[in-house]
């Protein structure tokens, strides 16, 4: 069956410092995601990207985040410049055009 | 923003209870979908409903949208210990874009035998 795959599975990072994470989604989706969560609250959405643009962002994703598919496979997520309140683990998600989603099994970013 | 209340936020059960965790969202919704996360996890799609009312049922689970769309349910009968995680709702809100999901707190079942 396919699945979402995400590396890595677990970065550290130091405050002010660039991270990317790196997301496979499942190859005849449409839409890609990137969501956060931290430990023991909600799930938050960040962005959604559909036909190589940002469809959607929310509050969180502000200009130090950005999202690019760099190829026909992967989806990234970078943040520029990270802050400890970045601490959370992030899933990447994709869709089909019925928009239920699918999750990749995470990453978790430590900022120190 | 558009909300999505869920509640209650914790319940235990014994095994061959049944549960309901309830979703309430402040916008009307084009659609809402429900995911378990197991402790550790990642959220795992469960469901779909998109027709103001329906019903769909998934062995023992049964879910529900509201004839406003605004709100949900879902219901397990019989409890398993294979039920344990937390059940998030998430709506795609009727007026943006279509695709941003908004996720409830959860609702993080636990069962015991």
């Amino acid at each position: 069956e396919p699945e979402v795959t995400q590396t890595p599975s677990h970065q550290v990072t130091q405050m002010g410092q660039e991270v990317i994470l790196r997301c496979v989604p499942i190859s005849n989706h449409l839409y890609f995601y990137w969501y956060r969560q931290i430990l023991g609250q909600k799930v938050e959405f960040l962005v959604s990207f559909y036909n190589n643009e940002i469809s959607e962002k929310s509050e969180i994703f502000d200009d130090q985040f950005s999202v690019e598919r760099p190829d026909g496979s992967n989806f990234t997520l970078k943040i520029r410049s990270t802050k400890l309140e970045d601490s959370a683990m992030y899933f990447c998600a994709s869709s089909g055009q019925y928009f239920e989603q699918y999750f990749g099994p995470g990453t978790r970013l430590t900022v120190t | 923003g558009q909300q999505v209340m869920q509640i209650p936020q914790y319940q235990h059960v014994q095994e061959g209870e049944d549960f309901t965790t309830y979703c309430n969202s402040s916008t009307t919704l084009s659609n809402i979908q429900w995911y378990k996360q197991r402790p550790g996890g990642h959220p795992v799609f469960l469901i779909q409903l998109v027709k103001s009312g329906e019903v769909k049922k998934q062995k023992r689970l049964t879910f529900q949208f509201g004839e406003a769309k605004k709100n949900s349910s879902l219901h397990i009968t019989a409890t398993q210990t294979t039920d344990v995680g937390t059940y998030f709702c998430a709506g795609l809100d009727k007026g943006q874009a279509g695709t941003a999901l908004i996720f409830g707190k959860g609702t993080t079942l636990s069962v015991s035998s």
